[in-house]
C-alpha cells in the first residue's frame, strides 16, 4: 500500500517570496508523483510528474519538484509566488500496479498574501 | 482538445434518494476515473472503468457503482444517499492503453448536497 502525507495543511506566503510545499510519500514499489493545483470551485489541475529520468522536474506557471528516493520527498518549490497562486496543492502518488488509482494527500492550501 | 466534462455541475438531493452523474473524457480517452473529494477524507479513488468494465475499485461501499458505455462515457450512481455522501465528485480520463502510468486529467466535477 502506498500514502502520502502533506507536511503543511496551510501555508501563508507574501507576494513574490519564495515556497515550499512539502510531500513525504511511502510505497514498497517504484512510484510515480504527481502535483496537482485545485482553484477554488473546480477542478484539479496537473503542475507536473515525475515518472522517471532527471530527478529535478519543472511543471507550469513556474513551479517545479525534486524527487528524492532516499527521504521519500518530492517537494514542490516556486522562486516567486504571486497572489494568483493562492490554491489549494495536492500531492499524488501511483505505481505501476495501479497506473491510474491515485492516492492522494490531504492538501496543502496555499495563501500568497498582498 | 475539449476536456474531460461532466454532469450536472450541482445537485441537491435527499436522503434516501439516488443520483447519477455524467462524465465525458478527453476524446480518445478510454479510461475514466471517478474520485470523490470531502473536508473530512480528502480525496479518495472510486473506481476505474476502461472499455466498459470495471478495472480498478476502491474501497467504498456497494452503493456507489458506475458505467462505461461504448464511446467512453461514464455515468456514476449512488442509491440510498446518506448525509455523508455530500462530495465534490471528480472524473478523470486518461488514454487507459499504455502499460505503465499516465497522466489523469480531471473534469471541474459535479457538487453533491445531500439534505
Amino acid at each position: 500500500a502506498q500514502s502520502v502525507t502533506q507536511l503543511d495543511s496551510q501555508v501563508p506566503v507574501f507576494e513574490e517570496a519564495p515556497v515550499e510545499l512539502r510531500c513525504n510519500y511511502s510505497s514498497s514499489v517504484s512510484v510515480y508523483l504527481f502535483w496537482y493545483v485545485q482553484y477554488p470551485n473546480q477542478g484539479l489541475q496537473l503542475l507536473l510528474k515525475y515518472l522517471s529520468g532527471s530527478t529535478l522536474v519543472k511543471g507550469i506557471n513556474g513551479f517545479e519538484a525534486e524527487f528524492n528516493k532516499s527521504q521519500t520527498s518530492f517537494h514542490l518549490r516556486k522562486p516567486s509566488v504571486h497572489i494568483s497562486d493562492t490554491a489549494e496543492y495536492f500531492c499524488a502518488v501511483s505505481d505501476s500496479g495501479s497506473a491510474r488509482q491515485l492516492t492522494f494527500g490531504s492538501g496543502t492550501q496555499l495563501t500568497v498574501l498582498p | 482538445k475539449a476536456g474531460v466534462t461532466q454532469t450536472p455541475r450541482y445537485l441537491i438531493k435527499t436522503r434516501g434518494q439516488q443520483v447519477t452523474l455524467s462524465c465525458s473524457p478527453i476524446s480518445g480517452h478510454r479510461s475514466v476515473s471517478w474520485y470523490q473529494q470531502t473536508p473530512g477524507q480528502g480525496l479518495q479513488f472510486l473506481f476505474e472503468y476502461f472499455s466498459e468494465t470495471q478495472r480498478n475499485k476502491g474501497n467504498f461501499p456497494g452503493r456507489f457503482s458506475g458505467r462505461q458505455f461504448s464511446n467512453s462515457r461514464s455515468e456514476m450512481n449512488v442509491s440510498t444517499l446518506e448525509l455523508g455522501d455530500s462530495a465534490l465528485y471528480l472524473c478523470a480520463s486518461s488514454p487507459g492503453t499504455g502499460g505503465g502510468v499516465e497522466t489523469q486529467y480531471f473534469g471541474p466535477g459535479t457538487r453533491l448536497l445531500v439534505l
